[in-house]
Formats: structure tokens, sequence, C-alpha cells
């Protein structure tokens, strides 16, 4: 059982698409975080927010819209992605900035562009 | 530069042998180090961290080692069970002006043979 609830589990969305990704944390954290994971690559950091404002954006292309309106919710907005967007995002959460606290994750959205 | 990199891509055990996964970090200034296991279909999680002004911490069936002398971080999982099979992932924290930053490893395959 995880604290950090990812919807939809799966999504399979055309190039002219507009989907959105949702994270709900249960575990009382004040930061939250958006991944890249893609096949036989590191983890890549998107989005950074602290107590709902954001931190750091890690040179993520515009077609990837973040947004916080709590600290308990994060929801990545995609539209006009292209294929090699397709990935697995992961979204995680810690106490706070990462300093010394281990992040926590859920099971990520397996993102499929056609 | 800023990468975390591991010594073997795949690892294959025995069941009930000690496993033993190793991680090279390339800054000196990462002060936190966590290990995460991440199964099949699963999101990351989080095993064990220790920080720079430690050598050892030791959880249930895993030790972590840091070797700050020549950036080396092991994984030890003693006992090895086939529900160890997974990726692991060592993460280091690049401490900056706001926090910190986790640089994440690309990972190791742990398959344990019954």
């Amino acid at each position: 059982e995880t604290g950090v609830t990812q919807t939809p589990r799966h999504l399979v969305m055309g190039m002219t698409n507009k989907k959105s990704l949702k994270c709900e944390q249960h575990l009382g954290h004040n930061a939250m975080y958006w991944y890249k994971q893609s096949a036989k690559k590191p983890l890549e950091l998107m989005f950074v927010y602290n107590f709902k404002e954001q931190t750091e954006n890690n040179s993520v292309p515009s077609r990837f819209s973040p947004e916080c309106p709590n600290s308990s919710h994060l929801f990545l907005h995609l539209h006009t992605l292209q294929p090699e967007d397709s990935a697995l995002y992961l979204c995680a959460s810690s106490q706070d900035l990462p300093s010394y606290q281990p992040q926590h994750f859920g099971d990520g959205t397996r993102l499929s562009i056609l | 530069g800023e990468s975390v990199g591991l010594h073997l891509p795949t690892l294959s055990v025995q069941e009930g042998d000690n496993s033993i996964i190793n991680c090279a970090y390339s800054n000196s200034a990462s002060d936190y180090f966590i290990w995460y296991k991440q199964e099949s279909g699963k999101g990351p999680q989080f095993i064990i961290d220790i920080r720079s002004n430690m050598d050892k911490r030791q959880g249930q069936r895993v030790t972590v080692l840091l070797n700050k002398t020549v950036k080396h971080l092991s994984l030890q999982i003693a006992a090895t069970q086939p529900g160890d099979s997974a990726v692991y992932f060592c993460a280091e924290n690049l401490f900056n002006n706001q926090g910190g930053k986790l640089i994440f490893g690309q990972g190791t395959e742990l398959s344990v043979k019954p």
C-alpha cells in the first residue's frame, strides 16, 4: 500500500490530445515531484513543488505543464506530446525538500503516445 | 558530471546467498544517499538511507556501506529471497540552495534463482 496514488495507471493518447495525470499523497508531506522514467535510463527529475510553490523546472518542454493546487495534490497536464514522451511518469513526495529525507513514490502512469 | 553509476547492470544470485549491489557516485559534496527497490509495474520503494557522516547502516536483512574516499556505495542483502528480485537504484542528494536534488543511478537488476 503506497501513500502516493497516481491515476490513471495507463494512458494511451494521440499527439494532438490533451490529458492530465493526477497524483495524490496521504503522507502529510509538503514537497512533491514529477519524474520521467524511460527504459534503461536513470529517473529524470521534471518538476519540484514545495508548499505548493514550484521550486524547480528541470528544462522540461512546455508541452508538460504542472499544477499543484495544494500540498496533497499534483497534476501534470499534457498537450501536443511527441512519441519520445512515451515513458513511465512517477510522482513522489517528501516531508520537505529532499535534504536527508527519502522521497516516497507512487506506482506511476505508463504513458504511450501514438 | 552529475551522475550516479552502477558497476553491474544485472546480478544473478542463488536463493539464500548474500547479494551485494554497488554504486559509484561522482559528487564529493553529496551528503545523503538512498537505496530504492523497484519491482515490475511498481514505483521505486525506499529501502534504506545513509548520511555522509556515517559509513555503515543496517536495516532488516540489508546493510548500506558508504566509502567517501572512493565515492562508493553498496547495498548488501542477506539471505536473498525470490521476493528480492527487482531493480535496485542508488540516489545521491546533491545539496543546493533549495535543499537538495536527488540524482539517480541507472539501476541494477537483481535476479534470484530458486
